[in-house]
């Protein structure tokens, strides 16, 4: 993998539902993996920033995983509720003074 | 707490003109990233600045220049602007040491016309 991508692209789900998405990103040179939540008309959020293989963070009902040898992250939610409804995107890092390059990003839609 | 400030929020300019976006990076943040949104695209790297020095160039077009100064705050030039050029601009700042995120300003609203 070259660049950063993101899976899937787009998701709808039930208020209530637990849901999950997929970042890959290049496992060489790996420095960090950040998540960011970007809403409508706001400007992007931090979420984690994770840097060590098997890392796991948790924000109330968000979670995330990192697996640098294979170069993959997981975001998930808990529970979605409407306010979750946002872009989330993902971002790597190869070294602490190299550039952050975003992938795609995710738009998650919470139905009431 | 301080955040990343931009400047102006909105801009309109006409084909052809020049556009200068302005941003103050948060207190001791050392690095300053650029990024252009366009509709329905995800944010793409221009460049970035740490210590007041390109640290970094992405896909920034020979017709846009940028530099950061002695008081940290970064400026993004953009000359013979295209209608193409219309986009979101983020300025985002971060501190290099450790695994720091990056902090974003509202953006900046270039509509060229």
């Amino acid at each position: 993998i070259l660049n950063v991508e993101q899976s899937p692209q787009s998701l709808h789900v039930q208020e209530g539902d637990s849901t999950n998405f997929t970042c890959s990103f290049p496992s060489s040179n790996f420095y960090a993996l950040h998540w960011y939540r970007w809403e409508t008309a706001k400007s992007p959020e931090a979420l984690f920033v994770m840097t060590l293989n098997g890392d796991e963070k948790k924000k109330g009902r968000i979670s995330a995983t990192l697996n640098t040898k294979e170069g993959y992250s997981y975001l998930y939610i808990k529970g979605s509720q409407p306010e979750d409804s946002a872009t989330y995107l993902c971002a790597s890092m190869k070294t602490s003074y190299d550039k952050v390059i975003f992938g795609p990003g995710t738009s998650l839609s919470v139905i009431p | 707490a301080a955040g990343v400030i931009q400047s102006p929020r909105h801009l309109i300019k006409e084909k052809r003109e020049t556009a200068t976006l302005k941003c103050y990076p948060i207190p001791r943040h050392d690095t300053v990233y650029w990024y252009q949104q366009g509709p329905g695209q995800d944010p793409q790297f221009l460049i970035s600045f740490y210590e007041k020095m390109q640290s970094d160039k992405g896909s920034i077009p020979d017709r846009f220049s940028a530099q950061q100064f002695s008081d940290y705050h970064s400026e993004l030039n953009m000359s013979s602007l295209e209608l193409g050029d219309s986009a979101l601009y983020f300025c985002a700042s971060r501190e290099v040491s450790g695994a720091s995120p990056l902090h974003f300003g509202n953006g900046t609203r270039l509509t060229v016309t």
